[in-house]
């Protein structure tokens, strides 16, 4: 059974740096793209960031890059979030997500598999 | 245009069919997925590539597509459909994941 289990959510004053992490289980995590998607208090989800299954690919939302920085550590199956100058606006439950595959194929634009969240709350 | 846009709200009487639409340019060249979410939980996959369902979710949901809109359709809606459901896509510009801004479906 998937299963993504992220950690690492804190109240974090303006300005602050926090790391989340996505723990992987239940597939070959080095063969998939993982992502992070968030959602503010309220409001929709929101696409962050994606790296590809060797780490040699990423990519940002506009709203994050430059302050963001997305890894990952196949031997140990988790992928980061490295989040730095946080702002109000990044208060947010923050997810991880796998495609979704079928025996015979992979869908990269639909997440089939999602963690339960950690909520990041930026406030002083 | 990197924007996928979709109706607030949007009600249904119990065991009646709606719609949900999903707009936006980049659906003319990528499927949609939709996604259903109730408070407090993670997203759940309802529909991939356009029309597909993955396994364990009910036969009433299904996806069609027609130019620049896609569309999530609910036959025989129950009480437990009641939820948010939101579309993406790849914006065509920047090959990033887009969502819509979600649609909260109401059962009466």
């Amino acid at each position: 059974e998937v299963q993504l289990v992220e950690s690492g959510g804190d109240l974090v004053q303006p300005g602050g740096s926090l790391r989340l992490s996505c723990a992987a289980s239940g597939f070959t995590f080095s063969n998939y793209a993982m992502h992070w998607v968030r959602q503010a208090p309220g409001k929709g989800l929101e696409y962050v960031s994606a790296i590809s299954s060797n780490g040699g690919s990423k990519n940002y939302a506009n709203s994050v890059k430059g302050r963001f920085t997305i890894s990952r550590d196949n031997s140990k199956n988790t992928v980061f979030l490295q989040m730095g100058s946080l702002r109000a606006e990044d208060m947010a439950v923050y997810y991880c997500a796998r495609e979704y595959c079928t025996v015979n194929n992979c869908y990269p634009m639909a997440f089939g598999y999602w963690g339960q969240g950690t909520l990041v709350t930026v406030s002083s | 245009s990197s924007e996928l846009t979709q109706d607030p709200a949007v009600s249904v009487a119990l065991g009646q069919t709606v719609r949900i639409t999903c707009q936006g340019d980049s659906l003319r060249s990528y499927s949609a997925s939709w996604y259903q979410q109730k408070p407090g939980q993670a997203p759940v996959l309802v529909i991939y590539a356009e029309n597909n369902r993955p396994s364990g979710i009910p036969d009433r949901f299904s996806g069609s597509s027609s130019g620049n809109t896609a569309s999530l359709t609910i036959t025989g809606a129950r009480a437990e459909d009641e939820a948010d459901y939101y579309c993406n896509s790849r914006d065509s510009s920047t090959n990033h994941v887009v969502f819509g801004g979600g649609t909260k479906l109401t059962v009466l």
